[in-house]
């Protein structure tokens, strides 16, 4: 079964600095998707970023941007000149390509962003 | 274009009771997605519903059932509630089964 891992329970970012937070994933599988959600305490799950497995570009987003690494099977997200409104969780998710009802999110990562 | 709405909000019931939660798909999204997301971890998928049939189903027992409607809103029941089916109940709706998903902003259930 396909796992999702977030090991930075929280981080902490400098107003307008740039932070990273990780995710890596166990899959067999060779086409799948990958996104990036952000949840603040209004509660609504924000879609930030996604990225498909078969195409090697990063994703970017504005501010946001991804480096997925396939082969170590690593996907982070990068966020640039942060601001106080990114403060938030943010949840990596996995969703196979074959079986794309299914999808698989990590624990989350907590970031205050300080001013 | 109106977003995934969630009803109600907030919902309080007791052991053994049941319970229905409402989600309308956002405007041209026939796929919603039910997930349960308890405090403080990630959500974990209950079941998909594509065109009103199910269409996939996590590690849920049957007392978690649903519904999709011709409109492509969507009913999530579950009957016999225990304590630890206190969560926050996601639904996501989708242009498609592939497509990306859209979050509600989620229904909050206690049960005491």
């Amino acid at each position: 079964a396909q796992t999702v891992t977030q090991s930075q329970p929280e981080m902490s970012v400098q107003e307008a600095e740039t932070v990273t937070l990780s995710c890596t994933y166990d899959t067999s599988e060779s086409d799948y998707y990958l996104f990036w959600y952000k949840q603040p305490p209004s509660r609504q799950m924000i879609l930030v970023i996604r990225q498909e497995a078969y195409k090697q570009q990063n994703a970017t987003e504005n501010r946001f941007s991804v480096n997925f690494q396939k082969a170590a099977k690593s996907f982070s997200l990068k966020i640039s000149d942060s601001q106080l409104g990114d403060a938030a969780m943010y949840f990596c998710a996995y969703r196979s390509a074959d079986n794309n009802n299914d999808m698989r999110f990590g624990a989350g990562t907590r970031l205050t962003v300080k001013p | 274009e109106t977003g995934v709405t969630q009803s109600p909000t907030h919902l309080i019931k007791t052991r053994g009771q049941q319970v229905t939660l409402r989600c309308s798909s956002q405007s041209g999204h026939n796929t919603v997605s039910w997930y349960q997301q308890a405090l403080g971890q990630g959500p974990q998928f209950i079941f998909q519903y594509y065109r009103e049939e199910e269409n996939g189903r996590g590690n849920f027992p049957p007392r978690f059932s649903g519904l999709q409607f011709p409109n492509y809103s969507s009913e999530l029941n579950v009957n016999a509630l225990e304590l630890d089916d206190s969560a926050l109940y996601l639904c996501a709706s989708s242009k498609s089964r592939a497509d990306t998903q859209y979050f509600g902003p989620g229904t909050r259930l206690t049960v005491l």
